[in-house]
Protein backbone atom coordinates (compact mmCIF):
# COMPACT_ATOMS: atom_id res chain seq x y z
CA UNK A 1 0.00 0.00 0.00
CA UNK A 2 0.84 3.30 -0.93
CA UNK A 3 2.24 5.56 2.15
CA UNK A 4 0.75 9.11 3.44
CA UNK A 5 2.25 11.34 6.00
CA UNK A 6 -0.23 13.42 8.40
CA UNK A 7 0.83 15.33 11.30
CA UNK A 8 0.21 13.42 14.68
CA UNK A 9 -2.33 16.32 15.59
CA UNK A 10 -3.85 19.68 14.63
CA UNK A 11 -5.49 22.25 16.91
CA UNK A 12 -7.97 24.58 15.54
CA UNK A 13 -10.73 27.21 16.71
CA UNK A 14 -14.21 26.82 16.30
CA UNK A 15 -15.75 28.89 13.84
CA UNK A 16 -12.70 28.76 11.64
CA UNK A 17 -10.83 26.97 8.63
CA UNK A 18 -8.84 23.92 9.25
CA UNK A 19 -6.47 22.69 6.66
CA UNK A 20 -5.07 19.19 7.04
CA UNK A 21 -2.04 18.44 4.99
CA UNK A 22 -1.10 15.01 3.57
CA UNK A 23 2.13 14.13 2.03
CA UNK A 24 2.12 11.08 -0.74
CA UNK A 25 5.17 11.61 -2.43
CA UNK A 26 5.18 7.74 -4.00
CA UNK A 27 1.29 7.88 -5.04
CA UNK A 28 1.04 6.62 -8.85
CA UNK A 29 -1.26 7.62 -12.08
CA UNK A 30 -4.24 5.48 -10.64
CA UNK A 31 -4.47 5.82 -6.72
CA UNK A 32 -7.29 7.70 -5.85
CA UNK A 33 -6.88 10.07 -2.64
CA UNK A 34 -9.49 9.20 0.05
CA UNK A 35 -10.27 11.24 3.33
CA UNK A 36 -12.44 9.10 6.12
CA UNK A 37 -12.68 10.65 9.88
CA UNK A 38 -13.58 8.48 12.99
CA UNK A 39 -15.16 10.15 15.95
CA UNK A 40 -14.61 8.71 19.40
CA UNK A 41 -16.14 4.91 19.60
CA UNK A 42 -17.39 5.50 16.08
CA UNK A 43 -16.17 3.75 12.71
CA UNK A 44 -15.02 6.00 10.38
CA UNK A 45 -16.92 8.21 8.15
CA UNK A 46 -16.22 8.94 4.83
CA UNK A 47 -15.54 12.48 4.18
CA UNK A 48 -14.50 13.34 0.34
CA UNK A 49 -12.36 11.59 -2.45
CA UNK A 50 -9.98 13.21 -5.66
CA UNK A 51 -8.15 12.15 -8.26
CA UNK A 52 -6.55 15.31 -9.51
CA UNK A 53 -8.93 18.08 -9.93
CA UNK A 54 -10.10 19.42 -6.44
CA UNK A 55 -13.41 18.50 -4.90
CA UNK A 56 -16.21 20.15 -2.77
CA UNK A 57 -18.92 18.28 -0.87
CA UNK A 58 -21.11 19.44 1.86
CA UNK A 59 -18.70 18.08 4.52
CA UNK A 60 -15.07 19.91 3.20
CA UNK A 61 -13.32 20.70 -0.08
CA UNK A 62 -9.82 18.56 -1.27
CA UNK A 63 -7.13 20.48 -3.09
CA UNK A 64 -4.99 18.39 -4.98
CA UNK A 65 -1.54 19.57 -5.56
CA UNK A 66 -0.31 19.39 -9.28
CA UNK A 67 2.20 16.75 -9.11
CA UNK A 68 0.05 14.98 -7.31
CA UNK A 69 2.10 14.00 -4.36
CA UNK A 70 0.78 16.14 -1.59
CA UNK A 71 -3.27 16.69 -0.74
CA UNK A 72 -5.30 18.76 1.92
CA UNK A 73 -8.53 18.47 3.09
CA UNK A 74 -9.90 21.86 4.02
CA UNK A 75 -12.73 22.05 6.95
CA UNK A 76 -14.28 25.65 6.19
CA UNK A 77 -15.56 26.18 9.28
CA UNK A 78 -14.49 24.04 12.39
CA UNK A 79 -17.17 22.93 14.52
CA UNK A 80 -16.90 21.10 17.92
CA UNK A 81 -18.75 18.07 16.33
CA UNK A 82 -15.44 17.79 13.15
CA UNK A 83 -12.99 16.69 16.71
CA UNK A 84 -12.13 13.24 15.19
CA UNK A 85 -8.98 11.72 13.81
CA UNK A 86 -8.63 12.27 9.88
CA UNK A 87 -7.40 9.73 7.63
CA UNK A 88 -5.43 10.10 4.13
CA UNK A 89 -5.59 7.12 2.29
CA UNK A 90 -4.32 6.12 -1.49
CA UNK A 91 -6.89 3.74 -2.69
CA UNK A 92 -4.80 1.84 -5.40
CA UNK A 93 -7.23 1.62 -8.93
CA UNK A 94 -8.87 -2.26 -8.80
CA UNK A 95 -8.14 -2.77 -5.12
CA UNK A 96 -10.82 -2.34 -2.76
CA UNK A 97 -8.56 -2.24 0.14
CA UNK A 98 -8.18 0.58 2.94
CA UNK A 99 -4.80 1.30 4.56
CA UNK A 100 -5.29 2.95 7.46
CA UNK A 101 -2.08 5.12 9.08
CA UNK A 102 -1.82 6.90 12.62
CA UNK A 103 -4.02 9.74 11.49
CA UNK A 104 -4.65 13.28 12.61
CA UNK A 105 -6.02 13.98 15.94
CA UNK A 106 -7.93 17.17 15.10
CA UNK A 107 -8.88 19.15 18.08
CA UNK A 108 -11.22 21.92 18.11
CA UNK A 109 -11.38 25.00 20.82
CA UNK A 110 -14.48 26.34 21.67
CA UNK B 1 -26.45 7.65 1.96
CA UNK B 2 -25.48 4.42 2.16
CA UNK B 3 -25.78 2.92 5.62
CA UNK B 4 -23.91 -0.33 7.40
CA UNK B 5 -25.16 -1.54 9.98
CA UNK B 6 -23.06 -3.60 12.90
CA UNK B 7 -24.77 -5.39 15.81
CA UNK B 8 -24.08 -5.83 18.58
CA UNK B 9 -22.14 -2.39 19.73
CA UNK B 10 -21.42 -3.55 23.02
CA UNK B 11 -20.72 -7.08 24.42
CA UNK B 12 -19.05 -8.14 27.76
CA UNK B 13 -18.46 -12.10 28.54
CA UNK B 14 -16.45 -14.30 30.59
CA UNK B 15 -13.18 -15.96 29.21
CA UNK B 16 -14.00 -18.88 26.41
CA UNK B 17 -16.81 -17.38 25.46
CA UNK B 18 -17.79 -17.33 21.60
CA UNK B 19 -18.87 -13.90 20.11
CA UNK B 20 -20.65 -13.61 16.64
CA UNK B 21 -20.67 -9.81 15.57
CA UNK B 22 -23.05 -9.21 12.05
CA UNK B 23 -22.45 -6.59 9.61
CA UNK B 24 -25.24 -5.38 7.06
CA UNK B 25 -25.67 -3.38 4.02
CA UNK B 26 -29.34 -1.99 4.57
CA UNK B 27 -29.54 -0.23 1.23
CA UNK B 28 -26.99 -1.57 -1.07
CA UNK B 29 -25.65 -4.91 -2.12
CA UNK B 30 -22.27 -5.51 -0.34
CA UNK B 31 -19.89 -7.87 -2.91
CA UNK B 32 -17.09 -7.38 -0.43
CA UNK B 33 -17.08 -6.81 3.14
CA UNK B 34 -14.05 -6.30 4.95
CA UNK B 35 -13.17 -6.74 9.09
CA UNK B 36 -10.69 -4.42 11.36
CA UNK B 37 -9.61 -4.23 14.67
CA UNK B 38 -8.72 -1.40 16.59
CA UNK B 39 -6.48 -1.26 19.75
CA UNK B 40 -7.37 1.82 22.36
CA UNK B 41 -4.72 4.51 20.80
CA UNK B 42 -4.19 2.79 17.69
CA UNK B 43 -5.19 2.74 13.97
CA UNK B 44 -7.19 0.47 12.20
CA UNK B 45 -5.72 -3.08 11.61
CA UNK B 46 -7.79 -4.88 8.63
CA UNK B 47 -8.21 -8.78 9.58
CA UNK B 48 -9.50 -10.50 6.80
CA UNK B 49 -11.64 -8.90 3.71
CA UNK B 50 -14.71 -11.27 2.55
CA UNK B 51 -16.54 -11.91 -0.68
CA UNK B 52 -20.33 -12.62 -1.04
CA UNK B 53 -19.98 -16.70 -1.38
CA UNK B 54 -16.26 -17.24 -0.95
CA UNK B 55 -14.09 -17.53 1.94
CA UNK B 56 -12.38 -15.09 3.57
CA UNK B 57 -8.68 -13.41 2.60
CA UNK B 58 -7.13 -13.30 5.78
CA UNK B 59 -4.00 -10.65 6.64
CA UNK B 60 -1.09 -11.81 7.70
CA UNK B 61 -0.74 -13.00 11.11
CA UNK B 62 -5.06 -12.70 11.93
CA UNK B 63 -5.79 -16.76 13.03
CA UNK B 64 -8.53 -17.78 10.74
CA UNK B 65 -10.02 -20.38 13.04
CA UNK B 66 -9.93 -17.69 15.97
CA UNK B 67 -11.91 -15.12 13.89
CA UNK B 68 -14.58 -17.09 11.72
CA UNK B 69 -15.78 -15.29 8.63
CA UNK B 70 -19.18 -15.82 6.98
CA UNK B 71 -20.34 -13.87 4.04
CA UNK B 72 -23.28 -15.95 2.70
CA UNK B 73 -25.60 -13.01 1.44
CA UNK B 74 -24.82 -9.86 -0.08
CA UNK B 75 -26.10 -8.05 2.84
CA UNK B 76 -25.03 -9.68 5.86
CA UNK B 77 -21.14 -11.08 7.38
CA UNK B 78 -20.24 -12.18 10.29
CA UNK B 79 -17.49 -12.25 12.14
CA UNK B 80 -17.29 -15.00 15.17
CA UNK B 81 -14.78 -14.65 17.90
CA UNK B 82 -14.08 -18.13 19.19
CA UNK B 83 -12.97 -18.98 22.45
CA UNK B 84 -12.44 -15.52 23.38
CA UNK B 85 -9.51 -14.19 25.59
CA UNK B 86 -8.96 -11.20 27.16
CA UNK B 87 -6.34 -10.34 24.66
CA UNK B 88 -9.23 -10.78 22.55
CA UNK B 89 -11.33 -7.57 23.55
CA UNK B 90 -11.18 -4.56 20.87
CA UNK B 91 -13.34 -2.27 19.02
CA UNK B 92 -14.08 -4.27 15.91
CA UNK B 93 -15.65 -2.39 12.97
CA UNK B 94 -17.09 -3.57 9.41
CA UNK B 95 -17.01 -1.94 5.95
CA UNK B 96 -18.59 -2.64 3.25
CA UNK B 97 -18.22 -1.78 -0.60
CA UNK B 98 -20.37 -2.40 -3.85
CA UNK B 99 -18.16 -0.65 -6.23
CA UNK B 100 -17.21 -2.27 -9.49
CA UNK B 101 -14.86 0.36 -9.83
CA UNK B 102 -13.71 0.16 -5.75
CA UNK B 103 -11.05 3.36 -5.96
CA UNK B 104 -13.60 5.69 -7.38
CA UNK B 105 -16.27 4.57 -4.65
CA UNK B 106 -16.27 4.87 -0.81
CA UNK B 107 -16.45 2.41 1.80
CA UNK B 108 -19.29 2.54 4.24
CA UNK B 109 -18.63 1.77 7.50
CA UNK B 110 -20.47 0.17 10.62
CA UNK B 111 -20.42 1.82 14.10
CA UNK B 112 -18.20 -0.45 15.58
CA UNK B 113 -18.73 -3.16 18.17
CA UNK B 114 -16.63 -3.10 21.40
CA UNK B 115 -15.87 -6.68 22.73
CA UNK B 116 -14.58 -6.66 26.63
CA UNK B 117 -13.71 -10.17 27.38
CA UNK B 118 -13.24 -11.02 31.65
Amino acid sequence: DAKTTQPNSMESNEEEPVHLPCNHSTISGTDYIHWYRQLPSQGPEYVIHGLTSNVNNRMASLAIAEDRKSSTLILHRATLRDAAVYYCILRVNGNNRLAFGKGNQVVVIP
Amino acid sequence: GAVVSQHPSRVICKSGTSVKIECRSLDFQATTMFWYRQFPKQSLMLMATSNEGSKATYEQGVEKDKFLINHASLTLSTLTVTSAHPEDSSFYICSASSAEVPSNQPQHFGDGTRLSIL
